[in-house]
């Protein structure tokens, strides 16, 4: 199956900073990615959606100007999440679907966000 | 708006034996997928099993199967000769059929334990 991957794995960092989480797609090209958050023992809450060279379609409740998204190619799609606080804390999945494919996203690995 | 139905939070199985797994949806499209995602403790998302709603032969992939009652929008899966690495969360999943920029809507997962 179609692979991507995601890093880092693991981030901690303080209070007030930014981190960028990297989503790839590493054998496929995805015009669209996803992104979600999953809160522990509870399911994945979609975040937004990543379209190649356009803005992301943000959920609602989720704040586009905290959660700032790029998808500068078809193989990349960026997170980034500025000025982070400890109500922060997730856990973090890309997810790309093959549109050649019958329909099922492939997940990234997930990127576990710490903030102290 | 679609929605995804997984009414049991926990389930659990002696070792080689069967379980199945309840989920239900709601949609009043005509084409679309379904499918279940297994997410063992290092939290990857790893595929099961896909059914496309037009297809009306059950999916299977070796121990695992689904019984796909379109009308009933019932889709559960079926775990047979269950080993203890089948312990996991299992979520249901639906999205349209021949839309890319469609993301994944889930149900809230059933932890799956065996018992040796």
């Amino acid at each position: 199956g179609a692979v991507v991957s995601q890093h880092p794995s693991r981030v901690i960092c303080k209070s007030g900073t930014s981190v960028k989480i990297e989503c790839r797609s590493l054998d496929f090209q995805a015009t669209t990615m996803f992104w979600y958050r999953q809160f522990p023992k509870q399911s994945l809450m979609l975040m937004a959606t990543s379209n190649e060279g356009s803005k992301a379609t943000y959920e609602q409740g989720v704040e586009k100007d905290k959660f700032l998204i790029n998808h500068a190619s078809l193989t990349l799609s960026t997170l980034t999440v500025t000025s982070a606080h400890p109500e922060d804390s997730s856990f973090y999945i890309c997810s790309a679907r093959d549109f050649g494919g019958a329909g099922e996203q492939f997940f990234g690995p997930g990127t576990r966000l710490t903030v102290l | 708006a679609q929605t995804v139905t997984q009414s049991q939070p926990e389930m659990s199985v002696q070792e080689a034996e069967t379980v199945t797994l309840s989920c239900t949806y709601d949609t009043s499209e005509s084409d679309y997928y379904l499918f279940w995602y297994k997410q063992p403790p290092s939290r990857q998302m790893i595929l099961v099993i896909r059914q496309e709603a037009y297809k009306q032969q059950n999916a299977t992939e070796n121990r695992f199967s689904v019984n796909f009652q379109k009308a009933a929008k019932s889709f559960s899966l079926k775990i047979s000769d269950s080993q203890l690495g089948d312990a996991a969360m299992y979520f249901c999943a639906y999205t349209l059929q021949n839309s890319g920029n469609t993301p994944l809507v889930f149900g809230k997962g059933t932890r799956l334990s065996v018992i040796a």
